[in-house]
């Protein structure tokens, strides 16, 4: 039983580029949940989301940012025209229903240079 | 807006020194409070409480929380080298599911 899959594990990109960050979650869980954590911080929320819906986006920047959690395949956070302050470790939690996130993936740390 | 804080910030210790991590929160509607331990990679779930005064125990682990005060204490006794790592502590609201984190306490334990 596969944990919390992510990837890449790195993705650098030029300012202006995009930067598309997957998650896959736990078999059976079809809750996903992004956080991002810039350096010597805290994870701070960003998105919720169930199979084709996002549940809570509080969190996310109104502009060049968006998620989705398709029937099939993976989860995606996009993140368009990439800025040096994007610079920072996007990790993904699944869980079943509304538990606990107990479970989170390795994280994708983007470098925008 | 949910709130919650650690302390200390950092702690530096000897092997087989005990250590007690703090985390104080406010939150509106509180329904669990989390402990995460990270090394360089993804948290890690150490343990979820939702009552207070019932100690939870892993090992060397353990944590209690204090819904009146507000407050959760993570222990670690006879600390190793391999404890070093930040602790995160999170609350989880009634109302939905995300979690607002601390800011973590980044514990070295020295040989």
């Amino acid at each position: 039983n596969a944990g919390v899959m992510q990837n890449p594990r790195h993705l650098v990109r030029r300012r202006g580029q995009e930067a598309r960050l997957r998650c896959s979650p736990m078999k059976g869980h079809s809750h996903v949940y992004w956080y991002r954590q810039l350096p010597e911080e805290g994870l701070k929320f960003m998105v919720y989301l169930q199979k084709e819906n996002i549940i809570d986006e509080s969190g996310m920047p109104k502009e060049r940012f968006s998620a989705e959690f398709p029937k099939e395949g993976p989860s995606i956070l996009r993140i368009q025209q990439v800025v040096r302050g994007d610079s920072a470790a996007y990790f993904c939690a699944s869980s079943m229903d509304t538990a606990p996130q107990a479970f989170f993936g390795q994280g994708t740390r983007l470098t925008v240079v | 807006e949910d709130k919650v804080v650690q302390s200390p910030l950092s702690l530096v210790v000897h092997e087989g020194d005990t250590v007690t991590l703090n985390c104080s929160y406010e939150v509106t509607n509180f329904r669990s409070l989390l402990w995460y331990k990270q090394e360089k990679k993804a948290p890690t779930f150490l343990f979820m409480l939702t009552s207070s005064g019932i100690e939870k125990k892993s090992g060397r682990l353990s944590s209690i929380l204090d819904k009146k005060e507000l407050f959760s204490i993570l222990n670690i006794t006879a600390t190793q080298t391999g404890d070093s790592a930040i602790y995160l502590c999170a609350v989880q609201e009634t109302s939905g599911s995300r979690l607002t984190f601390g800011e973590g306490t980044q514990l070295t334990v020295n040989p």
